[in-house]
């Protein structure tokens, strides 16, 4: 079974531009939760896709966004960068929440975004 | 709210020696799950074990133990006799589910990075 692939993963970009990050989860994975992880924060938790839907979202600006598609791939998008921005954005699959007992998640080898 | 605190940011250990990572969390439910995961340096998450908090049984696998303690709201994970490879950072998470079902709000610590010297 094919693991939970990231793309691109490496992205420069420059202070006001936007970009779109891709992920593909592990096959029969409904659910796709996205992850910031920088050195002085450490992991923070963006948003979780299920089925199309967002079911949660992080503390962050409404800059950071994303969406998924029917066929589970997720994408996710910032817009207007800042240098504060730069991180290893991680993407991660899991069969999803079923009542009252949450699955592991399997996490892609991730994005790494360096903004200038 | 839910909180996970890794005390040890960094832990160096001669090849072949057991070393403990700590791991102490807080939370209000009295369902939720814990994970280990392990980060190496070419930085993909790799699932390690899940636990829920109803089963406080301590698990063993090959070189690797898990220690649950609801009691000190504990979840320590144990290398025995320690590898090089086993260099990596290791964070521990806590997981809540609601009853009705829903979404899975994960909440990581912020990891131990653990230096195996040959």
């Amino acid at each position: 079974k094919a693991g939970v692939t990231q793309t691109p993963r490496y992205l420069i970009k420059t202070r006001g531009q936007q970009v779109t990050l891709s992920c593909s989860p592990i096959s029969g994975h409904r659910s796709v939760s996205w992850y910031q992880q920088t050195p002085g924060q450490g992991l923070q938790f963006l948003f979780e896709y299920f089925s199309e839907t967002q079911r949660n979202k992080g503390n962050f600006p409404g800059r950071f966004s994303g969406r998924q598609f029917s066929n589970s791939r997720s994408e996710m998008n910032v817009s207007t960068l800042e240098l504060g921005d730069s991180a290893l954005y991680l993407c991660a699959s899991s069969l999803g929440a079923a009542r009252g007992q949450p699955y592991e998640q399997y996490f892609g080898p991730g994005t790494r975004l360096t903004v200038t | 709210a839910q909180k996970v605190t890794q005390a040890q940011t960094e832990i160096s250990v001669v090849e072949k020696e057991d070393v403990t990572l700590d791991c102490v969390y807080e939370t209000r439910d009295t369902t939720y799950y814990l994970f280990w995961y392990k980060q190496p340096p070419s930085g993909e998450l790799v699932f390690l074990i899940r636990r829920n908090s109803f089963d406080e049984q301590n698990e063993i696998s090959g070189r690797y133990s898990w220690n649950f303690q609801k009691s000190t709201s504990s979840f320590n994970f144990t290398i025995t006799a320690s590898q090089v490879v086993d260099s990596a950072v290791y964070f521990c998470a806590l997981s809540e589910a609601p009853m009705g079902g829903g979404y899975q709000k994960v909440t990581f610590g912020t990891g131990t990075k653990l230096q195996v010297i040959p």
